[in-house]
This record gives structure tokens, sequence and C-alpha cells, in this order.
């Protein structure tokens, strides 16, 4: 198995929901990202787990919260989201191996 | 500050030519680079990687060169195909892999191959 699955593919949600976005690797991968990109953006890292433990957040407000239950995935929860939070999530797995670094196919989130 | 430019938003070309597309990086700790692909609606695909201590990575119709002292990169692809049309992403790294590895992209570029 040589890939991220992301669920779902597509959420809308209004700004007073609570979702979920969920990220699977079975790479043995023991880093795991979330990525955010805009339309026409780059993507942009928003969390680093490594070894299931948090190792990087990169200023994200805390209507973001991630977490890691276990080696194989990653989940993203949300909520009071904003209109300008809607964009492509991106989760994304990698080992030590050069170019191993591995992106699902994003879930596409529109907040209303 | 914009760590990884590429400054082509759009590339046109015919089938069957070579399309070159332009990675510029200022951060100097970089050392290793990659290059994704991605359609529309799907996550960046991997497509080539080099080493700062390499020049030149090539892999089929697709290299890479590397030039450290103008902190340039550029990947050839060589016949262009219609399938190749796509976003392009430059990617730079301290590290090519491990624990609190990340990736810094650019902003792009759009390639269109026309048949």
């Amino acid at each position: 198995d040589t890939e991220v699955t992301q669920t779902p593919k597509h959420l809308v949600m209004g700004m007073t929901n609570k979702k979920s976005l969920k990220c699977e690797q079975h790479m043995g991968h023991r880093a795991m990202y979330w990525y955010k990109q805009k339309a026409k953006k780059p993507p942009e890292l928003m969390f680093v787990y490594s070894y299931e433990k948090l190792s990087i957040n990169e200023s994200v407000p805390s209507r973001f919260s991630p977490e890691c239950p276990n080696s194989s995935l990653l989940n993203l929860h949300l909520h009071a989201l904003q209109p300008e939070d809607s964009a492509l999530y991106l989760c994304a797995s990698s080992s030590m191996a050069p170019g191993s670094y591995t992106f699902g196919s994003g879930t596409r989130l529109t907040v209303v | 500050d914009q760590q990884v430019k590429q400054n082509s938003p759009s590339l046109s070309v015919q089938e069957g030519r070579i399309s070159i597309l332009n990675c510029d990086y200022t951060n100097s700790m970089f050392d290793y680079f990659l290059w994704y692909k991605k359609y529309p609606a799907e996550g960046p695909t991997f497509l080539i990687s080099i080493s700062s201590i390499k020049d030149k990575n090539e892999d089929g119709r697709f290299t890479v060169f590397l030039n450290k002292s103008a902190k340039h990169l550029s990947l050839h692809i060589v016949p262009s195909q219609p399938g190749d049309s796509a976003v392009y992403f430059c990617a730079a790294s301290v590290g090519s892999g491990g624990s609190n590895y990340k990736l810094t992209f650019g902003k792009g570029t759009l390639l269109t191959v026309n048949p």
C-alpha cells in the first residue's frame, strides 16, 4: 500500500458545526502532516506529527485541533471555522527515506 | 518572505517539444529539492528529486538540474505530452527525511501541453 487516504473528499460545514477530517496511511511512515492549500497558492504546512507526537504547529488557530491516535491515523478536528478557512486540506506522510513524502488527494472544505 | 520562488505562473508548449520549468530559492540551508505535479482536486504527486551534492538527476522524460551557486533549479520534460498538463510545484527542504521534516513550496507553474 503506497497511498495516503483522506476522507471525506468534500465537506461543507456551517460556522457553528464541529467536524473532523481523517487521514490514513499503511506505509509505516512515522511522520504525518497537515497542509492547507488555497486556490492558486502553494500548500502551507499546518502541523507535523513525529512518532505520534505533535512536533510542529505553524501558529495555527485553535479552531483547528490535530490528533494522532496511532501511527497510521491522523485527524484534524474543526470547530467554529470561518469562511476564509475554506480550502483544500492535504495530509501527507513520510519516512526517513528521501523522496518518501506522499500526499493524499485532500479534502475540499467549504465553510458557509 | 518567499523562500522558494517560481516566477512563471504558466507555461505553454507544443506536444513533443521540451518543457523547462524554473525555480529559485533563497535559503542556503536547503539541501534537498523536489518537484511535484498536481492535477485539480488531487494531492501533489512526487515526480523527481535532487540532493545538493548532485547537479543533475534524470528519470525517464524528467530531468532536474541544480545550480547551487545561483540557487536555481529547473525541471526539463522531454518530450512533452498532453498528459503532462498540470501545475508543477518546486519544493525544498533541509535534509531529506526524518522527524520534523517539512517542505517549503513555490507557488507553482501551470504547464499546458498543446496537441
